[in-house]
């Protein structure tokens, strides 16, 4: 079993859904919780930054941590063809080692 | 932000050349970077943490012999991959934590393709 799961998709939406991206995790000790963009044949860009538990919101993307049920998610609202991309969770227990999800990967039509 | 550059962002190579990657952070200094590969279609898989004025830490299976990493500065660090083979073909990423305060993010670099004929 790998330490974070995240389905691959592809994920195909319309233009304004909105859009839920989930990951699993089996390691108790992550607290720390993040989401990047990449975009094709670039670096990831960091999205969200969680610690611990809890609810994050910025704009459009809200991220939500569940450390009891060990599940995370990324809800983008009003989608947007710019959004269009692969989305990777990642986590860790400490600042030394992320462990990313597969990344799944969205496109957004108009 | 924070913003971490690479060089090259594209090399094709021979079959048994070495070829050298630099990463620099740009705005902040770095004490510790990573590098990390990323096949097509697949994620990103730590190769190596890069500490400033001592040895880089390498992940199980990644051959130090191979990927020599080499952190000279604060603000840059280097990864050579020796005797390169077309297996070695992928897109590899460094990343940085902004500052000490912020250690438990990371900022990553727009990532270098390499390709070993």
């Amino acid at each position: 079993q790998k330490e974070v799961e995240q389905d691959p998709g592809p994920l195909s939406v319309p233009e304004g859904a909105i859009v839920s991206l989930n990951c699993t995790y089996s390691n108790s000790a992550f607290q720390y919780f993040m989401w990047y963009r990449q975009y094709s044949r670039k670096g990831p860009e960091l999205l969200m930054y969680t610690y611990s538990s809890g609810n994050k919101e910025d704009g459009r993307f809200t991220a939500q941590v569940d450390k009891s049920s060990k599940y995370i998610s990324l809800f983008i609202r009003d989608s947007q063809p710019s959004d269009s991309a692969t989305y990777l969770c990642a986590m860790s227990a400490s600042y030394n080692k992320l462990i990313f999800g597969a990344g799944t990967r969205l496109a957004v039509h108009p | 932000g924070a913003v971490v550059s690479q060089h090259p962002s594209w090399v094709i190579c021979k079959s048994g050349t070495s070829v050298k990657i630099e990463c620099r952070s740009l705005d902040f200094q770095a004490t510790t970077m990573f590098w990390y590969r990323q096949f097509p279609k697949q994620s990103l898989m730590l190769m190596a943490t890069s500490n400033e004025g001592s040895k880089a830490t390498y992940e199980q299976g990644v051959e130090k012999d191979k990927f020599l990493i080499n952190h000279a500065s604060l603000t840059l660090s280097t990864l050579t991959v020796t005797s390169a083979h077309p297996e070695d073909s992928s897109f590899y990423i460094c990343s940085a934590p902004p500052s000490r305060e912020a250690a438990d993010t990371q900022y990553f670099g727009p990532g270098t393709r390499l390709t070993v004929l």
